[in-house]
């Protein structure tokens, strides 16, 4: 079965420091894509950051960026600097069975604290 | 415009009542998803519409009923409902599906209380 591991249900970070998120999946295709969405208190999921698992390049967005390990099947997020509205669910996600289908795994809870 | 617009964002519904939930995007996207979404869980997919078909049902219950009247509209009819279908509904739209890397904008969703 594809499935999508995220081993932490909370992390809190301090104010302008570094925290990294951590997400395992399982695999047998070898090109795929890798999301890594957003939940504020607002409900709405916002696409945070995309990596194409052909790309050895990890992909950066301004203050978030991933670590792609292939081999391990690993995609973590960092996010630098953070912030107060940093503070959020957020969920790795991978697309799995048929094309349209997107699987989350279980939420990683961000507090960011003063 | 990346918007996904969701109504009502609030609904409380009996278990004998009909109701609808409606989305709408004007984003050209051709695949519009329907997610359910309990507290603390991650969102569940129910239903994918392509080009205004239906291309999954995740074995979702016929209380359930889906309808894409066109590329813009997705609604999510809603029929003898019970308690344990209360959760946040989530629509969402993409260009195509989510395996070629397309993003997928999602609504607000619309919280569901049946009583």
């Amino acid at each position: 079965a594809q499935t999508v591991t995220q081993s932490q249900p909370e992390m809190s970070v301090q104010e302008a420091e570094t925290v990294t998120l951590s997400c395992t999946y399982d695999t047998s295709e070898s090109d795929y894509y890798l999301f890594w969405y957003k939940q504020p208190p607002s409900r709405q999921m916002i696409l945070v950051i995309r990596q194409e698992a052909y790309k050895q390049q990890n992909a950066t967005e301004n203050r978030f960026s991933v670590n792609f390990q292939k081999a391990a099947k690993s995609f973590s997020l960092k996010i630098s600097d953070s912030q107060l509205g940093d503070a959020a669910m957020y969920f790795c996600a991978y697309p799995t069975g048929t094309a349209s289908k997107l699987t989350f795994g279980t939420g990683t809870r961000l507090q960011v604290t003063l | 415009d990346t918007e996904v617009t969701q109504t009502p964002k609030h609904l409380v519904m009996g278990m004998t009542n009909k109701k609808s939930l409606k989305c709408e995007q004007h984003m050209g996207h051709r695949a519009m998803y329907w997610y359910k979404q309990k507290a603390k869980k991650p969102p569940e997919l129910m239903f994918v519409y392509s080009y205004e078909k239906l291309s999954i049902n995740e074995s979702v219950p016929s209380r359930f009923s889906p309808e894409c009247p066109n590329s813009s509209l997705l609604n999510l009819h809603l029929h003898a409902l019970q308690p344990e279908d209360s959760a946040l509904y989530l629509c969402a739209s993409s260009r195509s599906g989510p395996s070629s890397g397309n993003t997928i904008y999602f609504g607000e969703g619309s919280w569901l209380t049946v009583v």
